[in-house]
């Protein structure tokens, strides 16, 4: 099982809708990350959260840490935003060192049609 | 502030041989990590640099090895390339346990 999971896998969404993604971890962590990728790019940071909720523009990010949940929330999709939208937690786990090292989900690919 | 510079963006080689991809840091971060992200899968941490020296590794055998120099910035070299290792190389620098910034990332063909 992987210590990131992510959900759905895939989204499709009409122009104006309202999505949510979620990602649930298993690990303890210090903070959470939401990434987008679009196709063949690199990874632009979304936000960086460790508790509560954050908001830029449309889009809206929460974290529970009891419940070790996040969800990632777009208001009034958009076809721009259609790419791959990864949850990352920095883990409090002792990678042989390595501080801020990121464990990954493997995306949710969202297409919004117009 | 400059962002995190990654370069080549695309490049193709043979199994076999051996490649070097380059990251400028983000200015005044300290910290480089580095990522392989098979398609589509999520990046897995390869392994972070800090103050020039190797500061934690992931799952990846010793033919992947790393520098970072003195104004931070950073080279992944992988030899003995497999056909497994055609991936998007991803580079994300932060100032110590801070946010994450990342490059664009080089994509990587092995044939």
């Amino acid at each position: 099982k992987n210590e990131v999971e992510q959900s759905p896998q895939n989204l499709t969404a009409q122009e104006g809708e309202f999505i949510t993604i979620n990602c649930s971890y298993s690990v303890g962590i210090s903070a959470l990350h939401w990434l987008q990728q679009h196709p063949g790019g690199g990874i632009v940071s979304l936000f960086m959260l460790s508790s509560g909720k954050k908001k830029h523009g449309r889009l809206i990010a929460t974290i529970n840490i009891q419940e070790k949940h996040s969800s990632l929330h777009i208001t009034a999709s958009h076809p721009r935003d259609s790419a791959v939208y990864i949850c990352a937690v920095r883990s409090t786990r002792n990678y042989g060192g390595a501080t801020n090292k990121l464990i990954f989900g493997t995306g949710t690919l969202l297409a919004v049609q117009p | 502030e400059t962002g995190v510079t990654q370069s080549p963006t695309h490049l193709i080689k043979t199994r076999g041989q051996q490649v070097t991809l380059r990251c400028s840091s983000q200015s005044g971060h300290n910290t480089v990590s580095w990522y392989q992200q098979a398609l589509g899968q999520g990046p897995q941490f390869i392994f972070q640099y800090y103050r020039e020296e190797e500061n934690g590794r992931g799952n990846f055998p010793p033919r992947f090895s790393g520098l970072q120099f003195p104004n931070y910035s950073s080279e992944l070299n992988v030899n003995a390339l497999e056909l497994d290792d055609s991936a998007l190389y991803l580079c994300a620098s932060s100032l110590w346990d801070r946010g994450s910034t990342f490059g664009s990332g080089t994509r990587l063909t092995v044939v």
